[in-house]
């Protein structure tokens, strides 16, 4: 049971809009940074937006992110193939004093 | 940043196993190196960090106890150690270095430890 908590699966066609869920509480995303990570099959995780809604250095502004609440959302616009992997949230939590993740989506593109 | 971690361990149950993290250049010492670990086909579940600077830890309350985060700053390599192994902790272990203190950023090529008897 992870603390924050996403849909597991999500899909999408090429050239879509595709957005994922990110739901915490009031000692976790409302309070603190979100970032999110991708990763491929049998790869390391790679950051993708980090403090809510920064892009690193070579991720596409296909790629955003957003918060509102205790919750956030990591939208890819312009879906492409190369898009399918899995997606994770993160935060601080201050109750647990550590970084929690959501249990992760598996996007696929049809 | 170039995180290189050690190899596969295969281990038996109630041994401990220690994975090694060596970070490139200078940025090893003044941001938080994370580790986190991946059971097969499972998510995400962060396990502690510490700071090389200043030596300063926190662990996550489920690995209280059995876990121990260590680093050094000459060599710009950071330890896990997690003791008392059952097959509930076979996964990919994962260190990270923090992205600019806002958060796990960079990741290294994860290590492969197997508990079976």
């Amino acid at each position: 049971q992870s603390v924050l908590a996403q849909p597991p699966s999500a899909s999408g066609t090429p050239g879509q809009r595709v957005t994922i869920s990110c739901s915490g509480s009031s000692s976790n995303i409302a309070i603190n940074i979100v970032n999110w990570y991708q990763q491929f099959p049998g790869m390391a995780p790679k950051l993708l937006i980090y403090y809510n809604n920064q892009r690193p250095s070579g991720v596409p502004d296909r790629f955003s992110g957003s918060k509102s609440g205790t919750s956030a959302s990591l939208a890819i616009s312009g879906l492409q193939s190369e898009d399918e992997a899995d997606y994770y949230c993160a935060a601080w939590d201050d109750s647990l004093d550590g970084w929690v993740f959501g249990g992760g989506t598996k996007l696929t593109v049809l | 940043v170039q995180l290189m971690q050690s190899g596969a361990e295969v281990k038996k149950p109630g041994a401990s196993v220690k994975v090694s993290c060596k970070a490139s250049g200078d940025t090893f010492t003044h941001q938080y190196i994370h580790w986190v670990r991946q059971a097969p086909g499972q998510g995400l579940d962060w396990v502690g960090m510490i700071k090389p600077s200043v030596g300063k830890k926190k662990y996550a309350q489920k690995f209280q106890g059995r876990v121990t985060l260590t680093s050094d700053t000459s060599t710009s390599t950071g330890y896990m150690e997690l003791t008392s192994l059952t097959s509930e902790d076979t996964a990919v272990y994962y260190c990270i270095r923090d992205y600019d203190n806002k958060g796990p950023g960079y990741w290294g090529q994860g290590t492969l430890v197997t508990v079976s008897s």
